[in-house]
């Protein structure tokens, strides 16, 4: 079964701390994984998209790394900011043709604190 | 630049009524997809569409119909609301297949009393 498990489920750092979300899928064959940031009551907003090849990808002060062998991927967050606060949610698409379902992880709920 | 349109952002609504959300892509997208959200939950797939014709279904509910119009928006239709279609619902867009990038909607808040 197609799944994608996050971790922590929640999150409390400090204004300017650093952080590290973990996302594992089992979503096969792989196409891509994403990274969205979603705010209570709001869409998700994408943060990066990673295919098969990719290693590392940054937007500005998040940075995703994809192991496609073990299957895990990280978001790191870096001098976080009051307004990072929100949900995290990690989204792993299956190879395929036509337009296959996403596969949405829990997300984490990341609160910045000053 | 342009990013997905939904209409209404809020949505109040009596148990046993009808309601009617709207989705516009973002230009050129040809591929719409349906979300519902329920509170603290992960986002459920309902059904997508790609150039006007249904292409994927999961777990939208007999009472709910959507279709996606010439001009590429898309509706979704709930009829015989219950408590339980509270939820936020939102769309998304892509150009072809999911390997493209996914762009979201803010997203229609639904709450049925």
């Amino acid at each position: 079964k197609n799944q994608v498990e996050q971790s922590p489920q929640s999150l409390i750092i400090l204004e300017g701390k650093n952080c590290t979300l973990q996302c594992n899928y089992t979503v096969s064959p792989f196409s891509n994984l994403r990274w969205y940031k979603q705010d209570t009551g709001r869409g998700p907003v994408s943060l990066t998209i990673m295919t098969f090849s990719e290693n590392t990808k940054s937007n500005g002060r998040y940075t995703a790394t994809l192991d496609a062998d073990t299957k895990q991927s990280s978001l790191h967050i870096t001098a976080s900011q009051l307004s990072d606060s929100a949900s995290y949610i990690c989204v792993v698409s299956a190879k395929g043709s036509g337009n296959t379902p996403l596969v949405f992880g829990k997300g984490t709920r990341l609160s910045v604190i000053a | 630049a342009a990013g997905v349109i939904q209409s209404p952002r809020h949505l109040i609504k009596e148990k046993r009524e009808t309601a009617t959300l709207k989705c516009y892509p973002i230009p050129r997208h040809d591929t719409v997809y349906w979300y519902q959200q329920g509170p603290g939950q992960d986002p459920q797939f309902l059904i997508s569409f790609y150039e006007k014709m249904q292409s994927d279904k999961g777990s939208i509910p007999d009472r709910f119909s959507a279709q996606q119009f010439s001009d590429y928006h898309s509706e979704l239709n709930m009829s015989s609301l219950e408590l339980g279609d509270s939820a936020l619902y939102f769309c998304a867009s892509s150009f072809r297949t999911g390997r493209e990038k996914l762009f979201f909607g803010s997203g229609t808040q639904l709450s049925v009393l």
